[in-house]
């Protein structure tokens, strides 16, 4: 069975400095997504950021961008300048490829940004 | 952009009463997923559908049932509520082809 580590529960870190958010996963596909999502205090899912497995070149989003480790299976998330509105939870999560690709979750890393 | 809409926002019921929950997707997308999130946990997957067929199903309990609708729209009933069923209840959406879901703003769910 597939699964999604995140060892991290807690992090803090400066306003406009960077921290970095570990993820490892557990998986025998080879068609997969990798995904990055924010849940701020609205509770709200909001997606950051996504890596397709097939493809080598890590995926970036303004301040936000991966380390993806296939051969490792590790998805780091990196996030450059932080500000204040960047605290939330942050979930990592899998997805098999194809129609029918629930997304599996990690346990999340509460991040507080602190000014 | 249109975004996934979910009612109701609020839902306070008593033990052993049942409640619906309705997911209305994003216009055009045709794959709906329903996910559970307890007290300080990570969303867990209850259930989805494509084209109004039930296309996978994971930790759901007997007593909740789901379907979609042909304007791609879903509900998702919970039957003889126990307190432990408490959570925060997203639904998401994608198109069949796409890799990305989008969620819902959820419905928070509170047994009494």
């Amino acid at each position: 069975a597939q699964t999604v580590t995140q060892s991290q529960p807690e992090m803090s870190v400066q306003e406009a400095e960077t921290v970095t958010l570990s993820c490892t996963y557990d998986t025998s596909e080879n068609n997969y997504y990798l995904f990055w999502y924010k849940q701020p205090p609205s509770r709200q899912m909001i997606l950051v950021i996504r890596q397709e497995a097939y493809k080598q070149q890590n995926a970036t989003e303004n301040r936000f961008s991966v380390n993806f480790q296939k051969a490792a299976k590790s998805f780091s998330l990196k996030i450059s300048d932080s500000q204040l509105g960047d605290t939330a939870m942050y979930f990592c999560a899998w997805s098999r490829g194809g129609a029918t690709n629930k997304l599996i979750f990690g346990t999340g890393t509460l991040l507080a940004v602190q000014p | 952009a249109a975004g996934v809409i979910q009612s109701p926002r609020h839902l306070i019921k008593e033990k052993r009463e049942t409640a619906t929950l309705k997911c209305y997707p994003i216009p055009r997308h045709d794959t709906v997923y329903w996910y559970q999130q307890g007290p300080g946990q990570d969303p867990q997957f209850l259930i989805s559908f494509y084209e109004k067929m039930q296309s996978d199903k994971g930790s759901i309990p007997d007593r909740f049932s789901a379907q979609q609708f042909s304007d791609y729209h879903s509900e998702l009933n919970m039957s003889s509520l126990e307190l432990g069923d408490s959570a925060l209840y997203f639904c998401a959406s994608k198109l069949r082809g796409a890799d990305t879901q989008y969620f819902g703003p959820g419905t928070r769910l509170t047994v009494l």
